[in-house]
């Protein structure tokens, strides 16, 4: 086990709602970063929070967006719902002082399903 | 822009056999790093290795084997003597700088009795 959580495991959603996903790092990690994989496919990444500062992020809209605590522990919000955004969404820590070397480890996901 | 190939999208083999999933990557970048996760059906990915690219030797442990070649941006991963419990998608990925991580499409593992 990563030491990684994520809650909740499973959530049914209906299009134009919201959604907040939650996720704790592994301890003494203070970076954050999240992904969406698409069955079928490999993981996608969202973005990352480094000392609850957005960090990088992919090629996803606005609506999609973060929040990272004191705790290190992180959210990822997603407003208005479309049914592509159905995927199993993956949190992962890392230790940001190793750099790009820094393995990150991941949670067992969240699987969301959009009707 | 980074890329992942894992040209095999699914492998079927008997148990006890020896397999070998296949890793092509492109960066531009002198300094990176490759992994490879684990992904069982319960979803979550499960680190095995990580690898920069300054050091090209190859690594075993236990049963599972990687062959990293610069000269053909490839680190292929090898699990001797298969058992039923590697059944499972296994994914390679590219990191460079940020801590993105780029992952290829996945291979589909399956060990038969």
């Amino acid at each position: 086990e990563t030491g990684v959580t994520q809650s909740p495991t499973h959530l049914i959603k209906t299009r134009g709602q919201q959604v907040t996903l939650r996720c704790s790092s592994q301890s003494g990690h203070n970076t954050v970063s999240w992904y969406q994989q698409a069955l079928g496919q490999g993981p996608q990444f969202i973005f990352q929070y480094y000392r609850e500062e957005e960090n990088g992020r992919g090629n996803f809209p606005p609506r999609f967006s973060g929040l990272q605590f004191p705790n290190y522990s992180s959210e990822l919000n997603v407003n208005a719902l479309e049914l592509d955004d159905s995927a199993l969404y993956l949190c992962a820590s890392s230790l940001e002082a190793l750099g790009a070397q820094s393995t990150q480890y991941f949670g067992p996901g969240t699987r969301l399903l959009v009707l | 822009a980074q890329k992942v190939t894992q040209a095999q999208t699914e492998i079927s083999v008997v148990e006890k056999e020896d397999v070998t999933l296949d890793c092509v990557y492109e960066t531009r970048d002198t300094t990176y790093y490759l992994f490879w996760y684990k992904q069982p059906p319960s979803g979550e990915l499960v680190f095995l290795i990580r690898r920069n690219s300054f050091d090209e030797q190859n690594e075993i442990s236990g049963r599972y084997s990687w062959n990293f070649q610069k000269s053909t941006s490839s680190f292929n991963f090898t699990i001797t003597a298969s058992q039923v419990v590697d059944s499972a998608v296994y994914f390679c990925a590219l990191v460079q700088g940020a801590q993105k991580l780029v992952f290829g499409q996945g291979t589909r593992l399956t060990i038969n009795p």
